[in-house]
């Protein structure tokens, strides 16, 4: 089947735009993750959503980020007033349970960058 | 708070040679601990978790509690190994289990 599905693959901002950033989980997962890798970084957690529900925001590095999964399975992570630190490749991840052992699923990561 | 270290940004062996990757962990709890990889122009993907006690690849990786390490290990290194490995801890927190990463070992076979 489809894996984790993330558009767009690149953006590039201009300080101060909004910007918007897809995720499609793998059908029927209950877990979906928003990471921050920065160059030459590990991913960073952002946040995590179980069905609709954010149950962890702690990761969200300014009141900026906004994140939603209004129906269980789509997610978007929005970034009001970008800046240029925020540029980096945010991935989305899966899983399918609740499970600390779970393996979780990364999307191809969108590239941002922001001038 | 959890914290996880690879000290070495790159790794050079020769094919064929044994290859160890460095992992060191800071947790209060029960770790669960995975190894993702990364290979060219693919995704990030599950190599291998310490619970499943599993060989993939050729890959091993034990858990010492007592170093708080998880190594990863493989006798025999080849060409298609070459990619950037990370090391990760699943804690509990916030109703999630989030992944913390380490900074990642980037891992080149030469002929």
């Amino acid at each position: 089947g489809a894996g984790v599905s993330q558009s767009p693959r690149y953006k590039v901002a201009k300080r101060g735009q909004d910007v918007a950033l897809r995720c499609d989980p793998i059908s029927g997962h209950v877990s979906l993750f928003w990471y921050q890798q920065a160059l030459g970084q590990g991913p960073e957690f952002l946040t995590y959503f179980q069905n609709e529900a954010q149950l962890d925001k702690s990761g969200l590095p300014s009141d900026r980020f906004f994140a939603e999964r209004p129906e269980g399975s789509v997610s978007t992570l929005k970034i009001q007033r970008t800046q240029q630190e925020d540029s980096a490749v945010y991935l989305c991840a899966s899983s399918k349970g609740l499970a600390a052992t779970d393996t979780q699923y990364f999307g191809p990561g969108t590239r941002l960058t922001v001038l | 708070a959890q914290r996880v270290t690879q000290p070495e940004k790159l790794l050079s062996v020769f094919k064929g040679a044994p290859v160890e990757l460095k992992c060191n962990y800071s947790y209060s709890g029960s770790p669960e601990l995975f190894w993702y990889v990364q290979y060219s122009r693919q995704r990030l993907q599950l190599l291998l978790r310490h619970i499943s006690r599993e060989s993939i690849k050729g890959f091993t990786a034990d858990l010492n509690k007592g170093e708080t390490s998880f190594h990863l290990k493989k006798p025999f290194a080849q060409e298609e190994d070459s990619a950037m490995y990370y090391c990760a801890l699943s804690g509990r927190t916030g109703g999630g289990n989030k992944l913390t990463f380490g900074t990642g070992t980037q891992l080149k076979v030469e002929l």
